[in-house]
């Protein structure tokens, strides 16, 4: 079973245009985050939300916003997009940083990210 | 911006142990070392973390010097299947939250050649 997907795995679309790309994880984890990777293969967060508190990264346009639906899902929406959006989207989720063997321990489930070509 | 410091390739032969170094001469002592990889294509994948004792579990080992200003993923016996970007990260352990940063820097492409 898939922890963490995303749909679609690839979005080709016109500059301008609105759209979305979805994410769950079935996990149970209480967190979810969104990363951009670009075409020099930085990866960069841009969100990281749970039902308490939305952290945007502040260097996001505000034409990106997460939704969460539920706390299984967090979708990513783009409005006006522009050819500088193009990059490889990732989700990734995280529960509660715990205590383990004397060490707090933390660790983020990718997805296999969204190819987003805008033309 | 990352605070670590990566060489950006390295090659290692098949059956060999892959050594990848990382220097973070600037960790503060409530920040843990953590490695994630990520394979061509695929999200980045989780390896290791630690604090300052040395840590191995099924996927590799990791070394940290007494300082802590540096460590060392230790593959054991590297398969092709381990060529990937290997990332160094640095973090301040969030007690008890739920919520956590992983700044990725540029990392080092590990490449094992048959």
């Amino acid at each position: 079973d898939t922890a963490v997907s995303q749909t679609p795995k690839y979005l080709v679309t016109q500059m301008g245009n609105d759209k979305s790309i979805k994410c769950e994880q079935n996990l149970g984890h209480d967190t979810m985050y969104w990363y951009k990777q670009d075409s020099k293969k930085f990866l960069k967060i841009m969100f990281s939300y749970n039902n308490k508190e939305l952290i945007i990264n502040e260097t996001v346009p505000n034409r990106f916003s997460p939704k969460s639906p539920d706390k299984a899902h967090l979708n990513l929406h783009i409005n006006s997009l522009e050819l500088g959006d193009s990059a490889v989207y990732f989700c990734a989720s995280s529960q509660a940083e715990g205590l383990a063997g004397g060490r707090w321990s933390y660790e983020q489930f990718f997805g296999p990210g969204t190819r987003l070509t805008v033309l | 911006d990352a605070k670590t410091t990566q060489p950006p390739s390295m090659d290692c032969a098949e059956g060999r142990a892959a050594n990848l170094p990382c220097n973070h001469s600037t960790i503060s002592g409530n920040e843990y070392v953590y490695w994630y990889r990520q394979i061509h294509s695929q999200g980045p994948q989780y390896i290791i973390h630690g604090l300052k004792n040395n840590e191995t579990n099924e996927m590799a080992s990791l070394i940290i010097t007494e300082d802590r200003k540096s460590s060392t993923l230790i593959l054991p016996h590297a398969t092709l299947r381990d060529t990937a970007v290997y990332y160094c990260i640095v973090r301040v352990a969030n007690y008890g939250g739920s919520q956590g940063n992983l700044i990725f820097g540029k990392g080092t492409k590990l490449s094992v050649k048959p």
